[in-house]
């Protein structure tokens, strides 16, 4: 399974929302859809699984969405940590990422 | 905490090989799969190797296969990659990650800082 996501980078300003996009290229089970967080020179961290459940101390603020083949992750309200790339990641036919959206300070 | 330490990195010539290791603590180490999954310079992730909680169960990317091996010491709380007849191409920082089941599949719920691996002449 190719997951594309969209838009590669997106610039905007602290207490903006920002929604990321992420297309499977067939259907995918909502139970295989994870989002993760990367900060440059950091590993990734977990942020959604099974598409819309947030992980253990990741505020409500982050909201994972959607099924079959079209996902989507919100941030409500950037604060000025959330600027980082963003990968979606599928588990359900072996494992695929996303290439990856960069929230950018704009 | 679930704590998750990679170390083996370094530099190695085209056709070498090297074996990684990821220390695990904080979890039931022998009860869910462990995978190691790479990043080049300034590109996305891509997963490299699973396995399941006791070792019977391996899949590799297609990059990999033939060529790296995963195992797990459940004894030693300790997952390792051998990685054989290194190219360029496998250059990258390499993350252990913990999966969220026992069996292949699953989320990948922590991971380690890395370790980087440079093929190169």
């Amino acid at each position: 399974i190719v997951l594309t996501q969209s838009p590669g980078t997106l610039s905007l300003s602290p207490g903006e929302r920002a929604t990321l996009s992420c297309r499977a290229s067939q259907t995918l089970s909502s139970s295989y859809l994870a989002w993760y967080q990367q900060k440059p020179g950091q590993a990734p961290r977990l942020l959604i699984y099974g598409a819309s459940n947030r992980a253990t101390g990741i505020p409500d603020r982050f909201i994972g969405g959607g099924s079959g083949t079209d996902f989507t992750l919100t941030i409500y309200r950037l604060e000025p940590e959330d600027f980082a790339v963003y990968y979606c990641h599928q588990c359900g036919n072996s494992f695929t990422f996303g290439g990856g959206t960069k929230v950018e300070i704009k | 905490q679930v704590h998750l330490v990679e170390s083996g990195g370094g530099v190695v010539q085209p056709g070498r090989s090297l074996r990684l290791s990821c220390a695990a603590s904080g979890f039931t180490f022998s009860s869910y799969v462990m995978n190691w999954v790479r990043q080049a310079p300034g590109k996305g992730l891509e997963w490299v190797a699973v396995i399941s909680f006791d070792g019977s169960e391996k899949h590799y990317a297609d990059s990999v296969r033939g060529r790296f091996t995963i195992s797990r010491d459940n004894s030693k709380n300790t997952v390792s990659l051998q990685m054989n007849s290194l190219r360029a191409e496998d250059t990258a920082v390499y993350y252990c990650a913990k999966g969220s089941v026992s069996y292949t599949g699953g989320y990948f719920d922590y991971w380690g800082q890395g370790t980087l691996v440079t093929v190169s002449s």
